[in-house]
């Protein structure tokens, strides 16, 4: 079965700084998705960024980048010029890209982020 | 835009009561799932749907019940309520079979149980 870990429950980064926040994840399947959801307090989920794995070029969003790195199993977000608006919950998330594969999402336990001004 | 809504953002029910959370999607989309928030656990899948009336076991099914009657709306329905059902509940959706398509999420529906 498919497991994803972030490691930080909770980080800080000063307005207009960078910040990474990890993921790892294990499975056996060679094709798939990796997901960073945002989850802000009002709690609306939103998608922030998405990487297919067979994909070596990190997927960007503007200030949102991945650090993709598949042999070692790891996903991490980088935001850069952290702004107020960024502190949320962040989720890292798999799904399974093999053909008859459910579309269900499989999720880290989150990592809460606070941008101090 | 895809829209993803939810009955109730907040809702408080008895112990034993029956319970049911509605989910309505604009897009169309025959794949609509139900999740389960919890501090520390992140989201954990109830329940899926493919299609009308097609439903599925995610991987907390216990204590719940689904129904899928017409395709843009799923129901999360729970038989007897219990305090340890007290949670936040988040519906998505997503279009079947396109290769890179996410899913919408709903604002979510915060239950307490009492």
């Amino acid at each position: 079965a498919q497991t994803v870990t972030q490691s930080q429950p909770e980080m800080s980064v000063q307005e207009a700084e960078t910040v990474t926040l990890s993921c790892t994840y294990d499975t056996s399947e060679s094709d798939y998705y990796l997901f960073w959801y945002k989850q802000p307090p009002s709690r609306q989920m939103i998608l922030v960024i998405r990487q297919e794995a067979y994909k070596q070029q990190n997927a960007t969003e503007n200030r949102f980048s991945v650090n993709f790195q598949k042999a070692a199993k790891s996903f991490s977000l980088k935001i850069s010029d952290s702004q107020l608006g960024d502190a949320a919950m962040y989720f890292c998330a798999y799904r399974s890209a093999l053909r008859g594969a459910t579309n269900k999402l499989i999720f880290g336990t989150g990592t809460l982020l606070a941008v101090q001004p | 835009d895809v829209k993803v809504t939810q009955s109730s953002r907040y809702l408080v029910k008895r112990t034993g009561e029956k319970v049911f959370l509605e989910c309505v999607q604009d897009m169309d989309h025959e794949n609509m799932f139900w999740y389960r928030q919890d501090p520390g656990l992140g989201l954990r899948l109830i329940y899926f749907s493919y299609d009308v009336k097609m439903k599925e076991k995610g991987d907390i099914p216990e204590g719940y019940s689904v129904s899928r009657e017409k395709k843009e709306r799923f129901s999360l329905i729970l038989e007897s309520a219990s305090t340890n059902q007290t949670s936040m509940y988040l519906c998505a959706s997503i279009q079947q079979g396109r290769r890179g398509e996410t899913q919408y999420f709903g604002p979510g529906t915060r239950l307490l149980v009492l």
